[in-house]
């Protein structure tokens, strides 16, 4: 079935520690991917987006993600974490050709020890 | 940087009342979303809007959904008869034209069915 998954539902880090959230999706064709940060009550912020090109996208806060095509996979990932980032992490797709509509995965929400 | 607005930021309607939720997209863009998340769940897709009409829909958008732009800048959500199972928090957001323009989101309503 075509989905988007996130495995880890929550992740501890320490601040200054670095970190990688995983997201696998299931579709026939790449779709465009995207990664998307919700502090609590507020909206969904874009982090950073992939349609083509170079698999190592830039986005902003500081996050990367790496696209890779054999393992359908778009993990996020930052050097190193401020206590600020503690969040809940949504990695989304849309399908090329499929509308405009946004496939989201489950979450993950990221808690920052100091 | 322009960005989406939505009201009320919490609504607190009685079951079979009917609800009217606003937004007002970023001003030049042309495809217009409605999402929800039901606490604990990932964020899903309702209905999306391009040139006055619904270009795509869910399954979880019945007949008890409307949507309607009734002048240039407001967008706005129609639940007919709420249910309980209606309690959710409704992101709104709003895109360029083409499945890779990113959607920008506002802050959510919280809706409360009781």
């Amino acid at each position: 079935a075509q989905s988007v998954t996130q495995p880890d539902i929550h992740i501890t880090v320490s601040e200054g520690a670095s970190l990688e959230l995983r997201c696998n999706y299931s579709y026939g064709a790449t779709p465009y991917l995207f990664w998307y940060v919700q502090s609590p009550g507020q909206g969904l912020q874009l982090l950073l987006k992939y349609f083509s090109g170079d698999t190592l996208v830039q986005g902003i806060k500081g996050f990367e993600a790496e696209f890779k095509r054999s393992q359908s996979s778009f993990n996020l990932r930052k050097p190193s974490v401020h206590w600020s980032d503690a969040a809940e992490y949504f990695c989304a797709v849309v399908l090329t050709g499929g509308g405009n509509k946004l496939t989201f995965g489950t979450g993950t929400q990221l808690k920052v020890e100091l | 940087e322009p960005e989406v607005t939505q009201t009320p930021s919490h609504q607190v309607t009685q079951m079979g009342q009917e609800v009217i939720l606003r937004c007002v997209p970023i001003s030049n863009h042309l495809y217009f979303y409605w999402y929800r998340q039901i606490l604990g769940q990932k964020v899903e897709f309702l209905v999306s809007f391009y040139n006055n009409e619904i270009s795509e829909k869910s399954e979880i958008f019945d007949d008890q959904f409307s949507v309607e732009r009734p002048d240039g800048s407001n967008f706005t959500l129609k639940i007919r008869s709420t249910k309980l199972e209606d309690s959710a928090m409704y992101f709104c957001a709003s895109s360029g034209a083409g499945a890779n323009q990113p959607q920008h989101f506002g802050d959510g309503t919280r809706l409360s069915i009781l």
